[in-house]
């Protein structure tokens, strides 16, 4: 069974410049999360759909960042204009389903780096 | 106060020994409680899932749970140097989105 894919696995941008990231569930998989993992942190939530509808986006900065999940599948995470701060791991999981025993698969990350 | 708190170590041991990983937690709607286990540049990847409070075993790992006390361990024993990782913890409430809430993880680094 492949796993979650991302791409790019990094980059490097400038401040004020933005940026996408890209996301491909496991096949079948219903649910699929974005997660910002700091250095030295443990993963925080941005965004979670259920198929093409947003569940959760209470954490997203949604001044500058934006994801969308077009036909259930894919998904991509924008930001625009980027800051400092946002330099981490970009983390993209899916599941079956949500909530109680939907084991969540992670990909690898994209790790941004803002300077 | 965070929701779920975790030491973030890092915590070094000889291989062999055992090892206690441990997390508290504030919120009592937290039902179910998973170890993922995160190497260096790669996503995490789930090591364990409980439900409530109880003990679960796979192998050298054992997941508890202490729904009392607020309080999950994860034990390690006969510990390996292919165990050095970083140890998330994670839960999950018993309503509303099922977010997955993660602890900040512990570096653990198994010294042969």
């Amino acid at each position: 069974e492949a796993g979650v894919a991302q791409s790019p696995r990094y980059k490097i941008i400038e401040k004020r410049q933005s940026v996408a990231f890209w996301c491909n569930p496991i096949s079948g998989h219903a649910t699929l999360y974005w997660y910002q993992q700091i250095l030295g942190q443990g993963p925080k939530l941005l965004i979670q759909f259920q198929n093409n509808g947003v569940v959760d986006d209470s954490q997203l900065p949604k001044d500058r960042f934006s994801a969308e999940r077009l036909k259930g599948v894919d998904s991509t995470l924008k930001i625009q204009p980027a800051k400092l701060e946002d330099s981490a791991v970009y983390l993209c999981a899916s599941s079956l389903g949500q909530g109680r025993a939907n084991e969540a698969f992670f990909g690898q990350g994209t790790r941004l780096t803002v300077v | 106060q965070k929701e779920v708190e975790q030491d973030p170590g890092p915590l070094s041991v000889p291989e062999g020994a055992i090892v206690s990983l441990n997390c508290t937690y504030s919120n009592s709607a937290f039902q179910y409680f998973m170890w993922y286990r995160q190497y260096s540049r790669k996503g995490p990847e789930l090591l364990m899932y409980t439900y409530s409070s109880g003990n679960k075993e796979d192998g050298r790992f054992t997941a508890q749970v202490d729904k009392s006390s607020k309080y999950i361990s994860l034990f390690i024993r006969d510990s390996q140097p292919s165990d050095s990782a970083t140890y998330l913890c994670a839960m999950i409430p018993t309503s509303g989105t099922y977010k997955y809430i993660f602890g900040t993880g512990t570096r653990l680094k198994v010294l042969a």
